[in-house]
């Protein structure tokens, strides 16, 4: 099993739609985790941070449960804009090295 | 803002050649981290460092060494390429190793023929 599992998708919604993108991680000892945005052939760029329950950043919503070792990333209002890979990430506890999990492909038609 | 710089931005090479990548991280971030990225999978982390010491290790081949230097910069040296290691090689920075936040380079893509 993947240390930090998302569906891979693709997601496609039309614009104006909500979507939501799942992700679980299996190391409870976890206590920061990322989302990053992906473009085609380019870096990954840091969309959201979340320590607590969960943060909120515009049109961005990420939540966390703990308990059942689960982020979820909610963008409202989609935008053609949105279309992107979405990684969910977890830095390692130690040393900080991320982990990726495989990425949620959205596509966002007019 | 200045963000983290890599160079070279596309490299060829044939098998058995070497190469060396180069990243210099944001200003005052003492972290630097190696990922490689295949395509259509997501990053591997390669390896760490953390004021100029390495701090991890990952799926990095006895081929690949690297080092980060006293102005923080790191070079990643690979020799003896392979096809397999075509793919897209980013650095990434951040300010300590505890989990903060990483701020990736716009990557290289290298390519072997």
């Amino acid at each position: 099993r993947k240390e930090v599992e998302q569906d891979p998708g693709p997601f496609n919604v039309p614009e104006g739609a909500t979507v939501a993108f799942n992700c679980t991680y299996s190391n409870s000892a976890s206590q920061s985790f990322f989302w990053y945005r992906q473009d085609c052939r380019k870096e990954p760029k840091l969309l959201m941070s979340v320590y607590s329950s969960g943060n909120e950043d515009g049109r961005f919503t990420a939540q966390l449960n703990r308990a059942s070792q689960y982020i979820s990333l909610l963008i409202r209002d989609s935008k053609l804009s949105d279309s992107a890979t979405y990684l969910c990430v977890v830095p390692s506890s130690n040393t900080g090295k991320l982990i990726f999990g495989q990425g949620t492909t959205l596509q966002v038609k007019p | 803002a200045a963000g983290v710089i890599q160079s070279p931005r596309h490299l060829i090479k044939e098998k058995r050649e070497t190469a060396t990548l180069k990243c210099y991280p944001i200003p005052r971030h003492d972290t630097v981290y190696w990922y490689q990225q295949g395509p259509g999978q997501d990053p591997q982390f390669l390896i760490s460092f953390y004021e100029k010491m390495q701090s991890d290790k990952g799926s990095i081949p006895d081929r690949f060494s690297a080092q980060q230097f006293s102005d923080y910069h790191s070079e990643l040296n690979m020799s003896s390429l392979e096809l397999g290691d075509s793919a897209l090689y980013f650095c990434a920075s951040s300010l300590g190793s505890g989990g903060q936040p990483q701020h990736f380079g716009d990557g290289t893509r290298l390519s072997i023929l």
